[in-house]
């Protein structure tokens, strides 16, 4: 089983709401991400987090807030986003972590974000 | 840096064969090779390592070239369920092993 899910799978919100998107896999893999799609562009890195603690964080703004409960489970808190932040919100997990060059990342099927 | 994919777009009849291109302007150590259909995630296809073989199942193949830090992913006897962006992934490189930096996608669309 190689399923990673995400919920919602379509969310829309207003520039002073607060909003969680969740993702989970049982795959038993060590190694959570984020990612932001937007629309004909290949998916751009967010964080990564290994063995439940944050490893990257590529220079995000602050309003974007991963939290990682436990091995399962990463969740992106959202607060005060602007309509530049509307994009498809994509998780994926891999069985090891950084810095296996052969460590293959599972996608889910992401949260279409529409920010009003 | 981004790898560079070529072609940009392509589009195929049934049957037909593709090339698609992905090259680094710095040293890889491993591409991963993904497909993702409109509004869908991205599915992994393969993974090629620096100093490995040419990996490859059913109709779809692909080859790493170390010299040239360059992967090819060819398409065999095209189908129209290969319909999608593919997109190469580096490690190595200015990412380092830890994470994959994704190409520039290649849409292809096979029409009957």
């Amino acid at each position: 089983d190689t399923e990673v899910t995400q919920t919602p799978k379509h969310l829309v919100m207003g520039m002073t709401n607060k909003k969680s998107l969740k993702c989970e896999q049982h795959m038993g893999h060590r190694a959570m991400y984020w990612y932001k799609q937007k629309a004909k562009k290949p998916p751009e890195l967010m964080f990564v987090y290994s063995y439940e603690k944050l490893s990257i964080n590529e220079s995000v703004p602050s309003r974007f807030s991963p939290e990682c409960p436990n091995s399962s489970l990463l969740n992106l808190h959202l607060h005060a986003l602007q309509p530049e932040d509307s994009a498809l919100y994509l998780c994926a997990s891999s069985q090891v972590g950084l810095a296996e060059p052969t460590d293959t990342q599972y996608f889910g099927p992401g949260t279409r974000l529409t920010v009003l | 840096q981004q790898p560079v994919q070529s072609p940009q777009a392509v589009i195929l009849r049934e049957g037909e064969d593709a090339v698609i291109n992905c090259s680094s302007s710095k040293a890889l150590y491993s591409v991963h090779w993904y497909r993702q259909k409109h509004g869908e995630a991205p599915v992994f296809l393969m993974i090629l390592l620096k100093g490995g073989e040419q990996k490859g199942h059913e109709k779809i193949s692909a080859s790493f070239n170390e010299k040239k830090q360059q992967s090819s992913l060819y398409l065999t006897a095209s189908q129209l369920s290969y319909s999608g962006t593919y997109f190469c992934g580096t490690k190595g490189g200015s990412g380092g092993y830890q994470k994959v930096t994704f190409g520039t996608g290649t849409k292809l669309q096979v029409i009957p």
